[in-house]
């Protein structure tokens, strides 16, 4: 069966980074993008980037743009959001989630992992 | 930048009865409409997408319609189970870009 499982999660600083991992399983990896949302403590969903299926093509947020950066390593089912200068407004559950379609990019979610969460703290 | 509007905010039913929860556009997005579930602590289930069509292993008592600007999602003979928050997603064709609604909650009365 689909699974998507994120790691990485923690308490950081304001201004330092943490990367988070997303293990992916049970599906044909290599065709399907991948997408990060994030859900601040008590509130709604924000989409946060996507990577398209080969990896070629990264979209993104514009509160996360020029911060973060998604990538993925399709030898080894894994997707990756490198966070850079977190602030305070980042603190959220961080999760992975598949486009529905094959090589698709602007599509919908239709398997999430359970969430890691990131508190920006001093 | 589109805008998504989510109503009502809270919807208080019973068991066995029917939701209607509606979601509205700030401009024309077609079909590119879908609707999740989230219940606490737990991640968005996708019920609906293209306004219309259910997502592998939804009920049939999930239901959505609309198109353009209005989009209403429908659960008819409410279970246990479907006392959960509910939101609609939008996606902009190319570049991809995706923006939520706020959300509604369905709790029991």
């Amino acid at each position: 069966q689909v699974q998507l499982v994120e790691s990485g999660g923690g308490v950081v600083h304001p201004g330092r980074s943490l990367r988070l991992s997303c293990a992916a399983s049970g599906f044909t990896f290599t065709s399907y993008p991948v997408n990060w949302v994030r859900q601040s403590p008590g509130k709604g969903l924000e989409w946060v980037a996507v990577i398209s299926y080969d990896g070629s093509q990264m979209f993104y947020a514009d509160s996360v743009k020029g911060r973060f950066t998604i990538s993925r390593d399709n030898s080894n089912h894994m997707v990756y959001l490198q966070m850079n200068s977190l602030r305070a407004e980042d603190t959220a559950v961080y999760y992975c989630a598949r486009g529905r379609t094959p090589h698709d990019s602007a599509t919908p979610f239709d398997y999430w992992g359970q969430g890691s969460l990131v508190t920006v703290s001093s | 930048e589109i805008v998504l509007t989510q109503s009502p905010a809270t919807l208080s039913l019973s068991p066995g009865e029917g939701a209607t929860l509606s979601c509205r556009a700030s401009q024309n997005i077609r079909t590119y409409l879908a609707w999740y579930q989230q219940k606490p602590g737990r991640a968005p289930r996708l019920l609906i997408y293209d306004a219309s069509k259910r997502a592998t292993g939804i009920p049939a008592r999930f239901s959505g319609s609309g198109s353009g600007t209005d989009f209403t999602l429908t659960i008819s003979n409410l279970e246990s189970e479907d006392f959960a928050f509910y939101y609609c997603q939008q996606r902009d064709d190319w570049p991809p870009n995706f923006t939520f609604g706020p959300g509604t909650k369905v709790d029991i009365k």
